[in-house]
């Protein structure tokens, strides 16, 4: 695939405890992503990059935070976890023409 | 801000017979990119097909073509010769030019049948 991986892959937490998910490129591509997907949903938007230390906020940005101190890294963080944030969370590559999307394999976050 | 919706939550096939799967979007946007996904129970995203909004001739790719009609916001998804590994939940999604932020439908899942 495109080089991005995600970690960790599967995560069962708490409410109220803080969670960060890490999102990994060797591709070198300047924006970033990150999505989550509930059952009869799409992919929504949580917040994206476009390059380091550049980031922005997508349409459900509430309780999340990101981070991207280096091109090939970029983290998502729950600063206190809620039920609600139970479910499937993809990372993303973008090309700077804006063209395309490459996905990362998904990580499946349980909040109890 | 844009809009994608899928009208078909499900759908099935005969195996080997075409199916044709909705989209319709909403933009105030001149250029721009449509995209249908395929993500099997694997739950990997795996891009299917791409239109790009200035070209008229529609996209295709081995069974799979589109039908789009830019006056009507209207981005189709036409599956041949339907396979069994076609099985999967498809999306149809929305893209923006440089920053690349994408609007997603909610999904159908296409079942095909032996």
């Amino acid at each position: 695939d495109a080089g991005i991986t995600q970690s960790p892959r599967h995560k069962v937490t708490e409410t109220g405890t803080p969670v960060t998910l890490r999102c990994h490129q060797t591709e070198n591509h300047r924006y970033m992503y990150w999505y989550r997907q509930d059952p009869g949903h799409g992919l929504r938007l949580i917040h994206y990059s476009y390059g380091v230390k550049d980031t922005d906020k997508g349409e459900v940005s509430d309780g999340y935070s990101v981070s991207r101190s280096k091109t090939e890294d970029f983290l998502l963080t729950l600063e206190s976890a809620t039920s609600s944030q139970t479910s499937v969370y993809f990372c993303a590559l973008g090309t700077s023409g804006g063209n395309e999307q490459f996905f990362g394999p998904g990580t499946r976050l349980t909040v109890l | 801000a844009q809009t994608v919706t899928q009208s078909q939550p499900e759908m099935s096939v005969q195996e080997a017979e075409t199916v044709t799967l909705s989209c319709t979007y909403d933009t105030s946007e001149s250029n721009y990119y449509l995209f249908w996904y395929k993500q099997p129970p694997s739950r990997q995203m795996i891009l299917v097909i791409r239109q790009e909004a200035y070209k008229q001739q529609n996209a295709t790719e081995n069974r799979f073509s589109v039908n789009f009609q830019k006056a009507a916001k209207s981005f189709s998804l036409k599956i041949s010769d339907s396979q069994l590994g076609d099985t999967a939940m498809y999306f149809c999604a929305f893209m923006t030019p440089n920053a690349g932020k994408s609007t997603f439908g909610d999904g159908t899942t296409l079942t095909v049948k032996p």
